[in-house]
């Protein structure tokens, strides 16, 4: 069955510096990937997704991701951290090979960017 | 803002009880999903319709029960309510067909507390 493991549940990182929360995946055919973050009290919202193509995905608010086919990986990345990004953010695949097409979220890892 | 609109905001009802969730999906948009975030978890997957057809069926109560309309809002249905249904329940919607390689997105939720 097609699953979505993100192993941190939380990440600190001090503002200016890198950050990457992590996100591996397991489907049975080509995996559509997604990247969401929530504001508290709020909906999930679209950073950036990988269809197919480049590895390396930007996205909104100076997000990317990277896609790593051999490691079942697609890392959120971004190169200086803002307090602002302090949020939950979730990993999520679609299986385009199951026949459901479900979208599946994994467990969420909350973001902390400390000043 | 998403284009997904979601009522109530918050729903404050007793154990026993049955409750309605209203979504109406962005214009255009023929798929609906559901999902349950409880609190400190993740998105569970419920149910998705296409077009008012039941496409895919996730880890719904069967005291929950959910219908699209033909104008194609949706709605979820919850009764003989516990404790435990207390949780946040987000709608989301995207374009729906088969090759459709887009993100979802999602409405801002309607809170639901069980006392």
């Amino acid at each position: 069955a097609q699953s979505v493991a993100q192993p941190e549940d939380q990440v600190n990182v001090a503002e200016g510096n890198p950050l990457t929360v992590k996100c591996t995946y397991s489907v049975s055919g080509n995996p559509y990937l997604f990247w969401y973050v929530q504001y508290p009290n709020r909906g999930l919202q679209f950073l950036l997704k990988y269809i197919t193509g480049d590895n390396l995905v930007k996205g909104s608010y100076g997000f990317e991701a990277e896609f790593n086919k051999s490691q079942t990986s697609f890392h959120l990345k971004k190169p200086s951290a803002l307090v602002s990004d302090s949020a939950l953010y979730f990993c999520a695949v679609r299986d385009m090979g199951s026949g459901t097409y479900k979208y599946i979220f994994g467990t969420g890892t909350r973001l902390k960017v400390l000043a | 803002d998403s284009g997904v609109t979601q009522t109530p905001k918050h729903l404050i009802t007793a154990t026993g009880q049955r409750v309605t969730l209203r979504c109406s999906p962005r214009s255009g948009d023929l798929s609906v999903y559901w999902y349950q975030q409880s609190l400190d978890q993740g998105l569970q997957f419920l149910i998705q319709y296409y077009n008012g057809e039941e496409r895919a069926k996730g880890n719904i109560l069967e005291r929950f029960s959910a219908q699209q309309f033909p104008d194609l809002h949706s709605e979820l249905n919850l009764s003989s309510l516990e404790l435990g249904d207390s949780a946040l329940y987000f709608c989301a919607s995207s374009v729906g067909t088969i090759s459709n390689t887009g993100e979802l997105f999602f409405g801002e939720g309607s809170r639901l507390t069980v006392l």
